[in-house]
């Protein structure tokens, strides 16, 4: 069963960092493309980045690009999604994905962005 | 980007009916290279992550009771739900992963009547 399992999350002034982690079980975790996607609270869905199985190809949605970036290593089964000049409009539930398709998904991580 | 329309935002069914939730995208994505539509659909329950029902336009993911169904090629598409039981109560999602960005439909509310 692949289980993936989402940290990093918490409150963070405007302009801060933080860093999210993924860690994957369950999976041929280098055979995959993983993604991150978020949630703002009451909102749809936003996907807001991915990355190939080889880390060779990196996709951001344009409002985080130049701010956030994806990362992975393969030897640990692990994702990362480094978050820099974070906004209070990034507040949202982060979710890693498996998939170009997001086939599985976490259960989320609370990112709360605010003075 | 492909943006993803959904209808109706809201619905009402009662239970053993039959719901539909239709999904829109604003360019085709049926690929020519495989003559598959990267159209995927998804579930989500209050405080729950989201789960695939449907992937492939209308291949339904291992485990999704067979009452899940989707259909619908280039830029129309339905999700159905033959007979509506009360754990199907949540919001459902359209998804195209034909190209980066990935985009989502705004989500249709699933209720019982």
């Amino acid at each position: 069963e692949v289980q993936l399992v989402e940290s990093g999350g918490g409150l963070v002034q405007p302009g801060g960092s933080l860093r999210l982690s993924c860690a994957a079980s369950g999976m041929t975790f280098s055979d995959h493309w993983m993604s991150w996607v978020r949630q703002a609270p009451g909102k749809g869905l936003e996907w807001v980045a991915n990355i190939k199985n080889d880390g060779s190809e990196k996709y951001y949605v344009d409002s985080v690009k130049g701010r956030f970036t994806i990362s992975r290593d393969n030897a640990k089964n692990s994702v990362v999604l480094q978050m820099n000049s974070l906004r209070v409009d990034d507040t949202a539930v982060y979710y890693c994905a498996r998939g170009f398709g997001l086939d599985d998904w976490g259960q989320g991580t609370l990112v709360t962005v605010s003075s | 980007d492909i943006v993803m329309t959904q209808s109706p935002d809201s619905l009402a069914v009662s239970l053993g009916e039959r719901a539909t939730i239709n999904c829109k995208s604003s360019q085709s994505v049926l690929s020519s290279s495989n003559n598959q539509n990267y159209l995927a659909w998804f579930q989500q329950k209050p405080g729950q992550p989201p789960k695939m029902l449907i992937y492939w336009a209308s291949t339904r993911k291992s485990g999704v009771p067979d009452r899940f169904s989707g259909s619908g090629s280039g830029t129309d598409f339905t999700l159905t739900i033959s007979s509506l039981q009360a754990e199907d109560v949540a919001v459902y999602y359209c998804q195209q992963y034909y190209g980066a960005p990935i985009t989502f439909g705004q989500g249709t509310r699933l209720e019982i009547k």
